[in-house]
């Protein structure tokens, strides 16, 4: 079975600051892919990055950066220089080889205090 | 925005009562994905229709069913009403299944209350 594990239920960081948000997977496959996904109080999950089980290369886009590190099995996504507007729910995801099926984590609440 | 679209935005529903949420897909895309989100909690799998076919369920019991249509958008119905059944409830669309890591694109979600 897979299981997505996200220890930290809430975070508050002061404006400007980094912050890391952890994700720890299981799984069985062998091939399968990792996600985030940003959820703000309007309720819609968006979509932030995609990671192949293949593909260990850390990554950045903009302020945010993901380390993927299979030996671990984790995921973890850094927000650097934090904004007001990243506060929201984040979600770590874990996608079923053949029909895409989601497993998420329970979630960290983000809170960035002005 | 994503393209995906969900109805009602709230409902509020008897124990016992059924109902009925929709769900218009993505143009293009002809995969949809329910999932129920209770408060608190991350997004659980429910279920997901590939060309108007189900291709995989999670751990939801019979009284959860849907349907897809030819359009592609599809319909959650969930009978007999229970007070846990209250939650966010989001669909998620997508290109074709068995690609693996195809992104998916969800709706706003539909939030039913069951009194």
């Amino acid at each position: 079975a897979q299981k997505v594990t996200q220890a930290q239920t809430e975070i508050s960081v002061v404006e400007k600051e980094d912050v890391t948000l952890d994700c720890v997977y299981e799984t069985r496959d062998t091939t399968y892919y990792l996600f985030w996904y940003k959820q703000p109080p309007s309720g819609e999950l968006v979509f932030l990055i995609r990671r192949n089980s293949f593909d260990e290369q850390n990554e950045i886009s903009g302020r945010y950066s993901w380390n993927f590190q299979k030996s671990t099995s984790s995921f973890n996504f850094t927000i650097t220089a934090s904004q007001v507007v990243d506060s929201a729910v984040y979600f770590c995801a874990l996608s079923e080889v053949g029909n895409e099926k989601l497993t998420f984590g329970t979630g960290t609440r983000l809170t960035i205090i002005p | 925005e994503t393209g995906v679209t969900q109805s009602p935005t709230h409902l509020i529903k008897t124990r016992g009562q059924q109902v009925t949420l929709r769900c218009s897909s993505q143009s293009g895309h002809n995969t949809v994905s329910w999932y129920q989100q209770a408060l608190g909690q991350g997004p659980q799998f429910i279920f997901q229709y590939y060309r108007e076919e189900e291709n995989g369920r999670g751990n939801f019991p019979p009284r959860f069913s849907g349907l897809q249509f030819p359009n592609y958008s599809s319909e959650l119905n969930v009978n007999a009403l229970e007070l846990d059944d209250s939650a966010l409830y989001l669909c998620a669309s997508s290109t074709d299944t068995g690609t693996l890591g195809y992104e998916q694109y969800f709706g706003p979600g539909t939030r039913l209350t069951v009194t």
